[in-house]
């Protein structure tokens, strides 16, 4: 089955920083790749995704690069708020070919320092 | 995307017993999930509720201990039968997207603690 590898498990910036968040995937029939951002008390939410006919996505201050080849993708947000302290799990599935399954990540913990 | 609610948010069992979840969605969709997230951990898939049919487990969780209720296009329930703290956990349904064929949406979990 899909395993997937999420790093680093925590990460602190300074408010205004970057952030790059990275995970590894090893089912290369895997073509959707999610990331959701998960606050205190709350379900995880969609943030941005990506499918594997693209190598990168950008939705206003966060963006996601996929490289199929090294079968890994990433999450850069960039111009860091107080508010984007959460947990972040990137994910994998073979979505729209009738298998749903996301298999997350172990989370990142991002915590940014105003 | 759809508006995803569960019920209980949270609740405090006594080992032995067993607790109903309610998953409620605003919109009919095809595909519901129910996950769990232990304390501090990722999130792992529990089943794939089918509805008119059996849900659908995955390695590691069985039927008995799981039972899951897919009565129509909007609702789901999930029950955690003979409760151990081992089960305290959040308990979250997901629904796949009616417009897109990939996205997943979570509702806000139900956090059980097993005492």
């Amino acid at each position: 089955g899909e395993n997937v590898e999420q790093h680093p498990s925590t990460l602190s910036v300074q408010e205004g920083d970057s952030a790059v968040i990275k995970c590894t995937y090893s089912d290369s029939a895997s073509n959707y790749f999610p990331w959701y951002k998960q606050e205190l008390g709350k379900g995880p939410q969609l943030i941005i995704d990506i499918r594997s006919n693209v190598g990168e996505k950008k939705d206003q201050r966060i963006a996601v690069t996929l490289n199929k080849t090294a079968k890994h993708f990433s999450l850069h947000i960039t111009e860091t708020q107080p508010e984007d302290s959460a947990v972040y799990f990137c994910a994998a599935s073979r979505g729209g070919a009738g298998s749903y399954q996301l298999t997350f990540g172990k989370g990142t913990k991002l915590s940014v320092i105003p | 995307s759809a508006v995803i609610s569960q019920k209980p948010s949270r609740d405090i069992c006594q080992r032995g017993t067993s607790l109903t979840i309610q998953c409620q969605v605003d919109s009919q969709v095809t595909m519901m999930f129910w996950y769990r997230q232990q304390p501090g951990q990722s999130l792992t898939l529990i089943a794939t509720a089918n509805q008119g049919s059996e849900a659908t487990y995955e390695s590691g969780f069985v039927i008995d201990k799981f039972p899951i209720s897919r009565p129509n296009l909007t609702f789901s329930t999930l029950t955690v039968s003979n409760m151990s703290p081992e089960d305290s956990s959040i308990y979250l349904c997901s629904v796949g997207s009616t417009s897109d064929s990939y996205e997943q949406y979570f509702g806000p979990g139900t956090r059980l603690t097993v005492t």
